[in-house]
């Protein structure tokens, strides 16, 4: 069964350095989104992305993040500064249709220290 | 605005016992309700799915859940739960928009002793 790949799995980070969260999506896939669950709390929506486009994105999702599908395949998210609290679990996930469910990404913790 | 309400934030069962998982959203337009699942350690997996038509819907591993549109209510059922099916369960809900973006519930922490 076709997977989403994410890389890291955990990646510690010291407050207002940058990092980059890869996600490899199911390839004929057109739908991407983040998604982030900070521990203890509930999965928020990041971000959609469809069309080489962010087609949606939450308050979250402010200026110190961006995404990126810079060769067809990787769909990348990036923290530019990070702070504490971004430390949580980041989910990738892909889509071939609207009315189609998601695969997810197994995730990447971030931890932030 | 749209949101998902999971009433049970952990639940304890023992082998054998049946299983409901209440999920209610707030949304008065067409919604697509889903059950995921995050065993230990792994990615969310889809359980079950509702879209349209028979309001009762069932998933892999037994799981089954039932739509009430009077009473914006997805609940999740079993009737033996296993070992094996202690994990998280997460209710959530794809409603207004065309961009796909699911809204999560609190997620319900399930315990099976054995």
């Amino acid at each position: 069964e076709p997977e989403v790949t994410q890389t890291p799995s955990h990646q510690v980070t010291q407050m207002g350095q940058e990092v980059i969260l890869r996600c490899v999506p199911i390839s004929n896939h057109l739908y991407f989104y983040w998604y982030r669950q900070i521990l203890g709390q509930k999965v928020e929506f990041l971000v959609s992305f469809y069309n080489n486009e962010i087609s949606e994105k939450s308050e979250i999702f402010d200026d110190q993040f961006s995404v990126e599908r810079p060769d067809g395949s990787n769909f990348t998210l990036k923290i530019r500064s990070t702070k504490l609290e971004d430390s949580a679990m980041y989910f990738c996930a892909s889509s071939g249709g609207l009315t189609i469910p998601y695969t997810f990404g197994s995730g990447t913790r971030l931890t932030v220290v | 605005a749209q949101s998902v309400s999971q009433h049970n934030h952990h639940v304890i069962l023992s082998e054998a016992a049946s299983l409901e998982l209440g999920c209610n959203y707030s949304y008065g337009g067409t919604v697509n309700l889903f059950w995921y699942v995050q065993y230990p350690g792994q990615h969310l997996q889809l359980l079950l799915k509702y879209f349209s038509g028979d309001p009762l819907v069932k998933g892999i591993k037994g799981f089954e859940a039932e739509f009430i549109k009077s009473k914006f209510s997805f609940n999740l059922r079993k009737p033996s739960v296993q070992w094996s099916d202690t994990a998280e369960y997460f209710c959530a809900v794809r409603g207004s928009g065309n961009t796909g973006k699911l809204i999560f519930g609190q997620g319900t922490t399930l315990q099976v002793k054995p």
